[in-house]
């Protein structure tokens, strides 16, 4: 079974500071896909970031960079330069091709807060 | 390209009433994915359909149904609603293995 952890349910940060969100996984299968989202109150998820579990280099997109490190099952996101507008719920999340079928195991998310 | 849209965005219901909700997945996507979205159990996985043919189930009962149309939109059905049944349902699509992308949610309230 698969599994995701973030343990920190809630982080506040000054603006313009770097934060890092934690990540750990769990899974038996070789192959699968490491997500991260971000849901503002609206609801809507929002898709940030993708890691393969077989890419070499870690993901960036933006402001957006995925810090992977297999061996110890990490998939920590990190945002550089945070803005106010970073203010939301982020989750993490695994992806496994079984028989062709997806789908995504979400941990519990944490609620980050850009302080002014 | 639009993204994913989700009618209705907020729907009220009294228990033991069938719900149906909609999904329409970004043009040329193929799969899409239902999710329920709760606090207490968080982000679950309720079942995925590809070529209108569903490939993977959550665990939920057979209360929660879904479809999928030859034009790639999807519904899910709830019957019999129960007051565990009120949370924020996210559809998401995909192209047809690939990163899924949401709708907005239909947000169900079971009175």
């Amino acid at each position: 079974a698969q599994k995701i952890t973030q343990t920190q349910p809630g982080m506040f940060v000054q603006e313009k500071e770097a934060v890092t969100l934690d990540c750990t996984y769990d899974t038996s299968d070789p192959s699968y896909g490491l997500f991260w989202y971000k849901q503002p109150s609206s609801g809507e998820m929002i898709f940030l970031i993708y890691q393969g579990s077989y890419d070499q280099q870690n993901a960036t997109e933006g402001r957006y960079s995925l810090n992977f490190q297999k061996a110890r099952k990490s998939a920590n996101l990190v945002i550089s330069a945070s803005q106010l507008g970073d203010s939301a719920m982020y989750f993490c999340a695994m992806g496994s091709i079984i028989q062709g079928a997806q789908k995504l195991v979400f941990g519990q998310g944490t609620r980050l807060t850009i302080n002014p | 390209k639009a993204g994913v849209t989700q009618t209705p965005r907020y729907l009220i219901k009294t228990r033991g009433q069938q719900v149906t909700l909609s999904c329409s997945p970004i043009s040329g996507h193929r799969s899409v994915s239902w999710y329920q979205q709760t606090p207490g159990q968080g982000l679950q996985f309720l079942f995925e359909y590809f070529s209108e043919t569903q490939r993977n189930k959550g665990n939920f009962p057979g209360r929660f149904s879904g479809r999928q149309f030859s034009n790639s939109r999807s519904e899910m059905n709830v019957s019999t609603l129960e007051l565990g049944d009120s949370a924020l349902y996210l559809c998401a699509s995909s192209y047809p293995v690939d990163t899924q992308y949401f709708g907005p949610g239909t947000r169900l309230t079971v009175l």
